[in-house]
């Protein structure tokens, strides 16, 4: 089945302590991306990547590192996460220029 | 800066009554537009885009840049039309703007 999977669904950490969301696509899709979903807010994109070893910085990049090793894989770090970074996280990939983004399920953080 | 802007919150209709879904945005550019939908327990997934000009479910969205819309209509709206809406907007291949979204409420 064609999919994005995030891991984990939930993840609670306290301030400082390094995690990695994971996000994998079997599509060999070359667009990926990160979004946080915060009330009120919407989606807004973190960061993004067009192919292995190619990514940039969305609208909300602070605080977030990706890196694009694999066509498939697209991590989101945190290096020394806080509390304001306390969202649900989105990974998408997408196909060429006219295709959908196709969605993760999401990750519920909370940093306390 | 691009921005999307869906002011309402929450759409309450009663099943079979229009439904419209506001969606307006600031580009200055040709922009690219579309809606996405997420069902109860379901991960985002596309509803329809501009360029496409389709109906799917149901649905329909109008680009109209002299207002700087994208509302979404359908005529009859159904229960299982009960979804959270956003509408969004690509600036390039790379960046995507999506609003706040909407959750249509569609009672029995």
């Amino acid at each position: 089945e064609a999919q994005v999977t995030q891991n984990p669904r939930y993840l609670i950490t306290v301030t400082g302590k390094k995690l990695t969301v994971t996000c994998s696509q079997n599509m060999n899709h070359e667009y990926m991306s990160w979004y946080r979903q915060d009330p009120g807010l919407g989606l807004r994109q973190i960061y993004y990547s067009m192919n292995v070893e190619v990514t940039d910085k969305g609208d909300v990049p602070e605080g977030y590192k990706v890196s694009r090793k694999e066509k498939r894989n697209f991590p989101l770090i945190l290096e020394s996460p806080s509390p304001n970074q306390t969202s649900l996280y989105f990974c998408a990939s997408g196909g060429t220029y006219n295709s959908p983004l196709h969605f993760g399920n999401g990750t519920r953080l909370t940093v306390t | 800066a691009q921005r999307v802007t869906q002011p309402e919150k929450l759409l309450s209709v009663f099943k079979g009554a229009p439904v419209e879904l506001k969606c307006n945005y600031s580009y200055s550019g040709s922009p690219e537009l579309f809606w996405y939908v997420q069902y109860s327990r379901q991960r985002l997934q596309l509803l329809l885009r501009h360029i496409s000009r389709e109906s799917i479910k149901g649905f329909t969205a109008d680009l109209n840049k002299g207002e700087t819309s994208f509302h979404l209509k359908k005529p009859f709206a159904q229960e299982e039309d009960s979804a959270m809406y956003y509408c969004a907007l690509r600036w390039g291949f790379n960046k995507f703007y999506f609003g706040s979204g909407t959750k249509l409420n569609v009672k029995p």
